[in-house]
């Protein structure tokens, strides 16, 4: 069965914090992706990356960085929190493989900064 | 133009009915279409997804392309109160994985 894990369903921090989030997949999928859902403005992409140790942007990277070191995890970073970075934040992994490149989503984090 | 377009609703229909949902797409290109349903609070989950050789059937879903006119529609028979949800479009244009999601659209189904 598909599994997607995030490290936490709701987070609180403080303006200028150093934020972590992680996510792990236990599917073996070449690619992961970082989103945020906001309402009104849909998903939109922060990061992805095909491999380890590779990243790209994606359409809103600004105060963001990502780390992937190893296959299964997918770190985002947010270096210095604030207070328009509150929002859910999704992460998500496919395969480049056969099955339509289907993103399979964690239950995301709901982050909220003060 | 955006890439992917829905209707972001309020889709009302009662039980039983056909609620039919449509999404625009501006690649031409593009091969793999996807439809995931996301509930209140939750995360988006796969319903289903078609390639661009034809339309596909799963219980009460079925999703259609009409790759003249551009958009795909999911059709959901005999609708129930627990399919109220957001729909979320998605379109592989360039065929690498990285998906162009529209906004969704919001079904109700009244009992």
């Amino acid at each position: 069965d598909v599994k997607v894990t995030q490290s936490s369903r709701y987070l609180v921090k403080r303006t200028g914090e150093k934020v972590f989030l992680e996510c792990v997949q236990d599917m073996d999928h070449e690619n992961m992706f970082w989103y945020r859902q906001d309402p009104g403005l849909g998903l939109r992409l922060i990061y992805f990356s095909y491999d380890v140790k590779m990243k790209e942007k994606g359409d809103i990277p600004e105060g963001y960085s990502v780390s992937r070191e190893k296959k299964e995890r997918f770190s985002l970073i947010l270096e210095s929190a604030s207070t328009n970075q509150t929002s859910m934040y999704l992460c998500a992994s496919s395969t480049p493989g056969a099955g339509g490149k289907t993103q399979y989503f964690g239950p995301g984090t709901r982050l909220l900064v003060l | 133009q955006k890439e992917v377009e829905q209707n972001s609703g309020p889709l009302s229909v009662p039980e039983g009915a056909i609620a039919s949902l449509n999404c625009t797409y501006s690649d031409r290109g593009s091969q793999s279409f996807f439809w995931y349903r996301q509930y209140s609070g939750k995360s988006p989950e796969l319903i289903m997804f078609i390639y661009s050789n034809g339309d596909k059937e799963d219980g009460r879903f079925t999703a259609q392309l009409n790759k003249a006119s551009q958009y795909v529609s999911l059709l959901i028979r005999d609708s129930q109160p627990s399919d109220s949800a957001t729909y979320l479009c998605a379109v592989d244009p360039s065929n690498t994985g990285k998906l162009i999601f529209g906004q969704g659209t919001t079904l109700q189904v009244k009992p």
